[in-house]
């Protein structure tokens, strides 16, 4: 596609339910990241993938977190079992290669009442 | 103290000034990016460098690595340069993991 898409935009939900996120990155990059940010607050890094594989997830805040990206193109960030402390945006990006030039999707707002 | 560290945390110009915003960071990078979110939320990155100097258009940022350091300039500001300006540091030993700054709000009145 012409650039980083992310769906859905907006997602509000109960307390306790579990979300899916998902990005579509740029054609044939090899790399996405998925990063959160608070209102007011500058993106933190969650994990990222190189392809399929998924070699940093230290940024994940608990195992309610997981990332996939299994055929090496869509990826999903699902969160289980949500808290109110997940409200956030979270942004997905892709550049072609390791350490080249991040793409941003407009991101995800994810409220949890 | 943060990993990487901006100042000023908010700037008022008026158009046409030259503006800098610094970025100080404390580990060893493979690469520093300059992003920019404008009012609306997205992200847009405007330069990644690991060395020297970059220049686009009315934007020039420059990095120090024995210092640890880099700015971001803008020349000839205006109203639509009003936005956060991110600055994010690649690590060398995790290469696809960004630390980021917490912004600087740059406010550019006509």
């Amino acid at each position: 596609g012409a650039g980083v898409s992310q769906s859905p935009r907006y997602k509000v939900t109960k307390r306790g339910q579990d979300v899916t996120l998902r990005c579509d990155p740029i054609s044939s990059h090899a790399t996405l990241y998925w990063y959160q940010q608070a209102l007011g607050q500058g993106p933190e890094f969650l994990t990222y993938f190189n392809y399929e594989a998924q070699p940093d997830k230290s940024g994940l805040p608990s195992d309610r977190f997981s990332a996939e990206r299994p055929e090496g193109s869509i990826s999903t960030l699902t969160i289980q079992r949500t808290e109110q402390r997940d409200s956030a945006m979270y942004r997905c990006a892709s550049s072609a290669q390791l350490q080249e030039t991040q793409y941003f999707g407009p991101g995800t707002r994810l409220l949890v009442l | 103290k943060n990993e990487v560290e901006q100042s000023p945390q908010n700037l008022t110009a008026q158009e046409g000034e030259f503006i800098t915003i610094n970025c100080s960071y404390s580990v060893g990078i493979s690469a520093l990016h300059w992003l920019q979110q404008h009012p609306g939320g997205g992200i847009v990155s405007l330069f990644m460098l690991s060395s020297g100097k970059k220049k686009h258009g009315r934007l020039i940022a420059t990095i120090n690595i024995q210092e640890k350091h880099s700015s971001l300039h803008i020349t000839a500001s205006h109203p639509r340069d009003s936005a956060v300006y991110i600055c994010a540091v690649g690590r060398g030993t995790s290469y696809g993991k960004l630390t980021f700054g917490q912004g600087t709000i740059l406010t550019v009145h006509p």
